[in-house]
């Protein structure tokens, strides 16, 4: 079993929707990322949260650390939005900064 | 524009030749990472540099062999490499490697060999 699991794999959404992503893990962990990347390959780290509640324009990020689980959430999505949605995870007590990363959600946002 | 520069973005070589991959940044992050990730699969990590030492090595063979010349700089010499090796290769830094630190990425570059 993965230590860090995402879903859905595959999300096709039209413009303008409300997109939930979803990000469980069996592991401590002292940080939790989203992180972004487009077909071109380059990732972006959207966000970094170890409790509560995150938000940066239509992203949002939620983690229940008790659950073991995060949500990322893109309201009114637009096409470029489109990209790979991937959960990573920094281990609690990993002072070797490792991630442990999910398998990614590939969203795409029709016009 | 990413704050994490790497180069070349796209890279054909054969089985024989020596090529590098390099990576810069002017962050001043002490923490800099080589990942590998083949198509629709999550990166994996490679190396990691903190302080400009060789921190971990996670079983990479030795026909990749990384170099840090400066706390800006990191480089993957490559000889001797095989077709399953094709792959992103992609750069990041940290402001150091404590694991509450958010990694920066670079582009990566596109590594195909023939």
């Amino acid at each position: 079993k993965n230590e860090v699991e995402q879903s859905p794999q595959n999300l096709t959404a039209q413009e303008g929707e409300f997109i939930t992503i979803n990000c469980s893990y069996s592991v401590g962990i002292s940080a939790l990322h989203w992180l972004q990347q487009h077909p071109g390959g380059g990732i972006v780290s959207l966000f970094m949260l170890s409790s509560g509640k995150k938000k940066h324009g239509r992203l949002i990020a939620t983690i229940n650390i008790q659950e073991k689980h995060s949500s990322l959430h893109i309201t009114a999505s637009h096409p470029r939005d489109s990209a790979v949605y991937i959960c990573a995870v920094s281990n609690y007590g990993g002072s070797q900064g490792n991630l442990i990363f999910g398998k990614g959600t590939k969203l795409s946002v029709k016009p | 524009d990413t704050e994490v520069t790497q180069t070349p973005k796209h890279l054909v070589m054969g089985m024989t030749n020596k090529k590098s991959l390099k990576c810069e940044q002017h962050m001043g992050h002490r923490a800099m990472y080589w990942y590998k990730q083949k198509a629709k699969k999550p990166p994996e990590l490679m190396f990691v540099y903190s302080y400009e030492k060789l921190s971990i090595n996670e079983s990479v063979p030795s026909r990749f062999s990384p170099e840090c010349p400066n706390s800006s700089l990191l480089n993957l010499h490559l000889h001797a490499l095989q077709p399953e090796d094709s792959a992103l290769y992609l750069c990041a830094s940290s402001q150091d490697q404590g694991s509450n630190q958010p990694q920066h990425f670079g582009d990566g570059t596109r590594l195909s060999i023939l």
